[in-house]
């Protein structure tokens, strides 16, 4: 059974930044659409990037310029490096594989990102 | 800043249908984007539970049924059982976005 399991959270000051990891076990995530997804306390879900397997990246508006989203193929791990933290950034992020029929199929534990001081 | 619109809260007793809209726009629903559906445990991931609008992935039981008409989509949960109380999230594309747009949310409770 394919799974994803992330790391890196933790908490961070305004303006500081983090690095998550997210590995995949029974999964390809060099031929995989990853994405990050993140849930702020008490909120719904948004989404917030993907890595496709060709290397292209989007990003949504909320997070663009401020994070970056990459992949070491070697380790089956894709990373998120978030810059510029802000309060709103504060959230549960989830590691998610997503293909074109059936969206986000496989989902990690999540790991908590606080932006305080 | 959700882009589809889901009711906050649906309940019933055990046993009886409930359903949770999700009403969307011309450019993501209404575009003919598929609509994928999912169930939160508070505390737990997301699991997807309905994809391709009506289609239920191995292991979801039958109870749940998924539909889209236009630029709205809806989940059907029969025979409503206490292990469905969560949080459900409809789930598509948006053309202006160009991205994944989930819809606000919906807390389903069994009374």
């Amino acid at each position: 059974e394919a799974q994803l399991v992330e790391s890196g959270g933790g908490l961070v000051q305004p303006g500081g930044s983090l690095r998550l990891s997210c590995v995949g076990s029974d999964l390809n995530v060099r031929d995989s659409f990853m994405n990050w997804v993140r849930q702020a306390p008490g909120k719904g879900l948004e989404w917030v990037s993907i890595l496709y397997p060709d290397g292209t990246i989007h990003y949504a508006d909320s997070v663009k310029g401020r994070f970056s989203f990459s992949r070491d193929n070697s380790k089956n791990t894709v990373f998120l490096e978030m810059n510029s933290l802000r309060g709103e950034d504060t959230a549960v992020y989830f590691c998610a594989r997503s293909t074109i029929a059936e969206g986000l199929d496989v989902w990690g534990q999540g790991t908590t990102v606080t932006v305080s001081s | 800043q959700s882009v589809l619109t889901q009711p906050p809260a649906v309940s019933g007793a055990p046993g009886q249908r409930i359903t949770i809209s999700c009403t969307g726009s011309s450019s993501n629903i209404g575009a003919g984007y598929d609509v994928r559906w999912y169930q939160q445990v508070p505390g737990s991931a997301p699991k997807l539970i309905m994809y391709d609008n009506n289609k239920r992935p191995s292991g979801v039981p039958d109870r749940f049924s998924g539909s889209k008409s236009g630029t709205s989509a809806s989940l059907a949960i029969t025979g409503l059982q206490a292990e469905d109380e969560a949080d459900y999230y409809c789930q598509s594309s948006d053309t202006i976005l160009r991205h994944f747009v989930f819809g606000t949310g919906t807390k389903v409770s069994v009374l």
